[in-house]
């Protein structure tokens, strides 16, 4: 079975470009959870989905962030400009309904540098 | 709110010695306890958790994490470390019912020959 598909693994960009992240959660999962993690500040939730609509954008640092999910098997997370302090891997995660509330299928991650 | 702490960010254990992993939690109500892992380069995993019911709980890898109410605590242990459990643990807490999670500084385990 597949997993949460992130792309790309890997971007490399100069501040000010637009970065733009994706996410295939696995297919029949109703929440979507976007986290950042980095050495200073360890894992912070970002947003969270459920049934594609925003619950919670609470951690989402500022306006120069923004998330979406247009369909339950997509989601977009876009760093527009980027900044340096933006580098970070960023995870895309989800879970099922009819699951345990906080056991979460975590994607590869996404390793975003910005110079 | 719901919060985590692990101790020691960097544990190293001997190869076939215990591995011991603490983790206390603050919850104002009825916790879920989790612990993922993370290997070099990829995603968590879930490796083990507490909802309800029997407080031992056994996960993979010969893990287990024992949740201690009075302590307010979910120590992961395993017996004897192999080389392949060097990773990342992270310890994590929910409210109940609720798929909010909040997650520990993580402890990087190194393996000893």
């Amino acid at each position: 079975d597949a997993g949460v598909i992130q792309s790309p693994r890997h971007e490399v960009t100069e501040m000010g470009q637009e970065v733009t992240l994706r996410c295939k959660p696995i297919s029949g999962h109703n929440s979507l959870f976007w986290y950042r993690q980095t050495m200073m500040r360890g894992l912070e939730l970002l947003i969270y989905f459920n049934n594609n609509v925003p619950i919670d954008d609470s951690g989402m640092p500022e306006d120069r962030f923004s998330a979406k999910m247009p369909n339950a098997s997509f989601s977009t997370l876009k760093i527009q400009p980027s900044e340096p302090r933006d580098s970070a891997v960023y995870f895309c995660a989800s879970s099922a309904s009819g699951g345990t509330p906080g056991e979460l299928f975590f994607g590869e991650g996404s390793r975003l540098t910005v110079l | 709110a719901q919060s985590v702490t692990q101790l020691g960010s960097h544990v190293s254990v001997s190869e076939g010695a215990l591995v011991l992993l603490r983790c206390n939690y603050s919850s104002s109500v009825p916790p879920y306890l989790f612990w993922y892992v993370q290997y070099p380069n990829q995603g968590l995993q879930l490796l083990l958790k507490y909802t309800t019911g029997a407080t031992l709980v056994k996960g993979i890898n010969g893990f287990e994490a024992e949740f201690k109410k009075s302590e307010t605590s979910f120590h992961l242990t395993k017996p004897s470390a192999h080389m392949s459990d060097a990773a990342e643990y992270f310890c994590a807490v929910s409210a109940y019912g609720n798929n909010r999670l909040a997650f520990g500084k993580g402890n990087q385990v190194v393996v000893i020959p």
